[in-house]
């Protein structure tokens, strides 16, 4: 079955650009997502790409997918204190019925 | 904005209770989803639903049932609480087409001492 991984733990300043990153494993994956979790809540949907998508920027956020390598990141820019919290990365095929996490990156952000 | 409500927030309850988690949504969704989430971090699907009257075990197995006798409601029912199953969990939903977002509720914290 599918396996996605992330890293566990990024550090970064405030203002700085965060990367997190996510790897898959079945080339199938259709569907792409990025979800964010504050401490003692669900996820949030924080955005998407498709896999005929090679980047989608959001305001802050911009999303890279590079097919080739099953390789999913996610960039913020001008990182806050309220980005503090853990990232999910999530794929599904078209025909999919269930999404597959990956095990989630916690990120800090120092002032 | 997602409406999708899960009660209670937080329950400690005693080995042996009967504990029913409650999720309700008011998006129409079709699909239903149960996660168990460790305090590590990773998200384990647990239960899932169609539909009305249709359920499915998940990927991790769980001691756990379900129910779907209304699309808006997914209750999840422990007949027999054990701090093995002191944990967070999370209710999802989702349109029926395939591909789309999973929306979720605020999870229940159970502790079960």
């Amino acid at each position: 079955g599918e396996d996605v991984e992330q890293s566990l733990f990024l550090s970064v300043r405030e203002g700085d650009s965060s990367v997190i990153n996510c790897t898959y494993t079945d080339s199938s994956s259709t569907y792409l997502y990025w979800y964010k979790q504050e401490p003692g809540a669900g996820l949030q949907l924080l955005t998407y790409i498709f896999s005929n998508m090679d980047m989608k920027q959001d305001q802050r956020l911009t999303v890279l997918l590079n097919k080739k390598d099953k390789h999913l990141s996610l960039r913020i820019a001008d990182t806050q204190t309220g980005d503090s919290a853990i990232y999910f990365c999530a794929v599904i095929k078209a025909a999919g019925n269930k999404l597959t996490f990956g095990g989630g990156t916690r990120v800090l952000v120092k002032p | 904005e997602a409406d999708i409500y899960q009660t209670p927030r937080y329950l400690v309850i005693g080995t042996g209770k009967k504990i029913t988690l409650e999720c309700s949504q008011t998006m129409g969704h079709d699909k239903m989803y149960w996660y168990q989430q460790d305090p590590g971090m990773e998200l384990h699907l647990i239960h899932y639903s169609y539909g009305v009257n249709s359920t499915e075990k998940g990927d991790l197995s769980s001691e756990s049932t379900v129910s779907r006798i209304r699309t808006e409601h997914f209750p999840l029912t422990l007949e027999s609480a054990r701090p093995s199953h002191t944990s967070q969990y999370l209710c999802a939903s989702s349109q029926t087409q395939g591909g789309s977002p999973l929306h979720f509720g605020n999870g229940t914290r159970l502790t079960v001492t």
